[in-house]
């Protein structure tokens, strides 16, 4: 299996345009997780999805990102409008099942690198 | 609240036995994971527990205790590879998985 395929591995753009980050989750896993990971405040989750259907979007920082998951092998995570403070690694994980005890082990995808000028 | 604490840095030599200890307080438990992240890379999956005692795989073990809301890593006979930053992330009874600031370690020759 090719793993969790994310895109793109890097994104440079400027305050206020949207961003559109995206993931491929791997075949037959039925759980993916949205996590942004910056050295100040480590690896956080943002939204999650079992089924293709948002289960806790709390992590959410505000309205500006948005998460769809329109089929079981893709999903986006959207930021409009953009903000420096956005700036981080934004990694997508999937998982067999989610709970799922040794099951709920995640595999993340290499991420993407955003930086919000 | 979540809260899980890991020392944020440690060092250790190579070929020596290193422990990397993880504290929680969580609503509820339903399992502790170790991830292992090198440096610009993704997390990868280290271990697992859910129940009190040692898991064994290798050079790595992971213990907990629920009683006491503790967990390790132990990694023996480091290697320069195992330079990198340690996760330790709890589910609690919300079904999030949360994750620590982690510990990076650095293995000197």
């Amino acid at each position: 299996d090719a793993g969790v395929i994310q895109s793109p591995r890097h994104e440079v753009t400027e305050m206020g345009q949207e961003v559109t980050l995206r993931c491929k989750p791997i075949s037959g896993h039925n759980s993916l997780f949205w996590y942004r990971q910056t050295m100040m405040r480590g690896l956080e989750l943002l939204i999650y999805f079992n089924n293709n259907v948002p289960i806790d979007d709390s992590g959410m920082p505000e309205d500006r990102f948005s998460a769809k998951m329109p089929n079981a092998s893709f999903s986006t995570l959207k930021i409009q409008p953009s903000e420096p403070r956005d700036s981080a690694v934004y990694f997508c994980a999937s998982s067999l099942s989610w709970p799922g005890g040794r099951n709920e082990k995640l595999f993340f995808g290499s991420g993407t690198q955003l930086s919000v000028l | 609240g979540q809260n899980i604490d890991q020392p944020t840095e440690m060092t250790a030599t190579e070929g020596a036995i290193v422990q990397i200890n993880c504290t929680y307080q969580t609503s509820g438990f339903n399992g502790l994971f170790w991830y292992q992240q090198h440096a610009g890379e993704a997390p990868t999956f280290l271990s697992y527990n859910v129940l009190d005692g040692l898991e064994e795989k290798g050079r790595f073990s992971s213990f907990l205790s629920r009683s006491k809301g503790y967990s390790y890593l132990l990694l023996k006979e480091l290697q320069m590879k195992d330079s990198a930053s340690y996760l330790c992330a709890v589910v609690g009874n919300t079904g999030k998985l949360i994750f620590g600031q982690g510990t990076t370690l650095q293995v000197k020759p």
